[in-house]
């Protein structure tokens, strides 16, 4: 069965940081690209990030750039968000998706984790 | 940035009947289009890509159209099943960008 399942958020105080981790199943992880989506409460989908299947190239939202880094290892078949400098506005639920091998996402994100939330808060 | 404008945000409908849902993208995308479904506390589910093709499992109550700027969701006779909140997005740049939403209730 392909999944995905998603791990390590919680409660953090303003300015810091969380890694997220998303194990992967039941499909070749290293080919496929990763995204990570998260959703505000009560709110719509918001895309966070991208890497490709090799890992060589990842793209952001202005809103994380420069404080989100997403990486991936493919010998362990798990995705990963480093979230610095958190602010409030960052608090959502964090879904990592299955995508396109690299900038393509002709397919669309065709299996979703089950999400972990992350709250932003003193 | 593309921004994807859904409209309506909201729809009311009674199950057996049709609904479309529009998704208009501000500049050209041709057809580089998702749409998904999300229910409460789950995670979005793929239904459809490249605006017009019907991901496996999904019922073929589902059908997508469109290309360049203008696209739709169209589900034929509802089912329970089917009231949620659908979203678009474009999968032709960097960021991909979602639609706000339409939420479909039952009537």
């Amino acid at each position: 069965e392909v999944q995905l399942l998603e791990s390590g958020g919680g409660l953090v105080q303003p300015g810091g940081s969380l890694r997220l981790s998303c194990a992967a199943s039941g499909f070749t992880f290293r080919s496929y690209g990763m995204s990570w989506v998260r959703q505000a409460p009560g709110k719509g989908l918001d895309w966070v990030s991208k890497i490709i299947n090799t890992g060589g190239t990842t793209y952001y939202a202005d809103s994380v750039k420069g404080r989100f880094t997403i990486s991936r290892d493919n010998s362990k078949n798990t995705l990963y968000l480093q979230m610095n400098s958190l602010r409030a506005e960052d608090t959502a639920i964090y879904y990592c998706a299955k995508s396109g091998p690299t900038f393509s996402d002709y397919y669309g994100m065709d299996v979703w984790g089950q999400g972990t939330s992350v709250t932003v808060s003193s | 940035d593309i921004q994807m404008t859904q409209s309506p945000s909201s729809v009311s409908a009674s199950v057996g009947d049709r609904v479309t849902i529009t998704c208009r993208a501000s500049q050209g995308i041709s057809s580089w289009l998702a749409w998904y479904q999300q229910k409460p506390g789950k995670a979005p589910k793929l239904l459809i890509y490249a605006a017009s093709s019907l991901q496996s499992g999904v019922p073929s109550r589902f059908s997508g159209s469109g290309s360049g700027t203008d696209f739709t969701l169209t589900i034929t006779s509802l089912q329970p099943e089917d009231f949620a909140t659908y979203y678009c997005q474009q999968t032709t740049s960097f960021p991909r960008t979602f639609g706000q939403g339409t939420k479909l209730e039952i009537k």
